[in-house]
């Protein structure tokens, strides 16, 4: 499985564009990059996956360049309720291997 | 559908004492995944089924450790002989082939 490396924490200030980056330089063919959010005492929440160049939805846009080898998950204009932890995943989720969650990015938002 | 559903929400229970969790997924998903997740770090997995199959596991998974799926429906995680370092919260998830997970809220263990 790709292994992952993302920024500890981030601080940003509400109305603010934030940009949170993770290295995934083994990644494989098959692999797609899943995105989870995470608000304390609950489970992870699904928002966004892609497998290259750029996919938007109504809560955050996932930026994949060509080598595949980094993605950029972008929230536009935070508030303090996006204040959580930020998963990166990569793997084949068709291949019926689990996908490894690793520390993630704990995103902090202040007004 | 409500989503996964996981039952208890808390447990606290007296070391040496056994454990069991269950999983409710979302029907229409034919794979099932356990997490563990200590404060502070992400989920660690611990297992996953294919309907009723458990198609793997992790070594976190020891011999005190256990879970079924029967007819591929909702799960149940045991644990036997618990220890305070099994204090932790539980997280199932459920998933279509291919698609993102779908978490529930978790049980929380205290292992005392």
């Amino acid at each position: 499985l790709a292994k992952t490396t993302q920024p500890i924490s981030m601080d940003s200030y509400e109305g603010q564009e934030v940009n949170i980056t993770c290295s995934h330089n083994n990644i494989a063919t098959n692999d797609y990059i899943t995105w989870y959010q995470q608000f304390p005492s609950q489970g992870p929440r699904f928002i966004i996956q892609g497998y290259k160049t750029k996919v938007t939805n109504e809560v955050a846009s996932l930026f994949i360049p060509a080598d595949r080898k980094s993605s950029t998950l972008s929230l536009p204009r935070v508030s303090l309720s996006d204040t959580a932890v930020y998963y990166c995943l990569v793997g084949d989720g068709n291949s019926g291997y689990a996908l490894n969650f690793g520390k993630g990015t704990s995103l902090l938002v202040t007004p | 559908d409500t989503g996964v559903s996981q039952d208890p929400r808390h447990k606290i229970t007296k070391r040496g004492q056994n454990v069991t969790f269950r999983c409710d997924p979302i029907s229409e998903h034919n794979r099932l995944y356990w997490y563990r997740q200590t404060l502070g770090q992400g989920p660690e997995f611990l297992t996953y089924f294919q309907n009723e199959a458990q198609l793997e596991k992790s070594r976190l998974l020891s011999d005190r450790f256990s879970a079924e799926r029967p007819k591929g429906s909702f799960s149940t995680l045991e644990i036997q002989r618990t220890e305070q370092g099994d204090s932790a919260m539980y997280l199932c998830a459920s998933s279509l082939p291919g698609g993102g997970y779908t978490f529930g809220s978790g049980t929380r263990l205290t292992v005392v």
